[in-house]
């Protein structure tokens, strides 16, 4: 299995682009989640699925949307790239639910000038 | 929202020496987990505690738990060159994802 896995490594944008990281997992997990990682400040959550078709907001959604139209893959959308969402990102799956150990990607590093 | 915090936010110890950090979080949990991230890359699971556990081993690893104070750590013995990371503590408090700590950065000196 090749577990989660996130592309692009890295993106550079210009603000006001537009673009999608993608994330995928082949465990069959039902349950997937973005998060973002900035320095002090451990990693917060922007959204979730508990499986496909279903998505929800997380604790910093705002200039972020996502789909999930299969179980596997889980795109994260940033519509209009602002210096603020400099970030980097991490997918995370589970077989179920945030209660239980979560299988994290390698993470995406955006850098938006 | 921060839930849980880390302390220290770093540690340097010689190799072979025990390392133990700390997570203390605010409010009600349904479990707590530690995570390891080695320096850019993504986090791997170490442990989970639920909250009716004190304590929980794997390996070299002892994670313990007291919900009464809203604390935990996180023991690591005999540490190595490769236990060098950042341990991150993470809540389960019943909310849509986990709540991430800060984080303490732990340096193994050979």
């Amino acid at each position: 299995n090749a577990g989660v896995t996130q592309t692009p490594k890295f993106q550079v944008l210009k603000t006001g682009q537009s673009m999608t990281l993608q994330c995928a997992q082949d465990m069959n997990h039902e349950y997937m989640s973005w998060y973002r990682q900035d320095p002090g400040m451990g990693l917060r959550l922007i959204h979730y699925s508990v499986g496909a078709g279903i998505t929800d907001q997380g604790e910093v959604p705002n200039g972020y949307n996502v789909s999930r139209s299969t179980t596997e893959d889980f795109p994260l959308r940033l519509l209009s790239a602002a210096p603020s969402q400099t970030s980097v990102y991490f997918c995370a799956s589970s077989p179920w639910g945030v209660g239980e150990t979560q299988y994290f990607g390698p993470g995406t590093r955006l850098l938006v000038l | 929202s921060q839930q849980g915090e880390e302390d220290p936010q770093a540690l340097s110890i010689q190799e072979g020496e025990n390392a133990t950090m700390n997570c203390s979080y605010k409010t009600s949990i349904n479990n707590l987990q530690w995570y390891r991230q080695n320096s850019g890359r993504g986090l791997v699971h170490l442990i989970l505690i639920r909250s009716n556990e004190r304590e929980k081993h794997s390996g070299r690893l002892r994670v313990t738990l007291d919900t009464s104070k809203k604390s935990s750590s996180l023991l690591i013995t005999a540490s190595r060159a490769a236990d060098t990371a950042s341990y991150f503590c993470a809540t389960d408090a019943g909310a849509d994802g986990l709540t991430f700590g800060k984080g303490t950065h732990l340096i193994i000196q050979p």
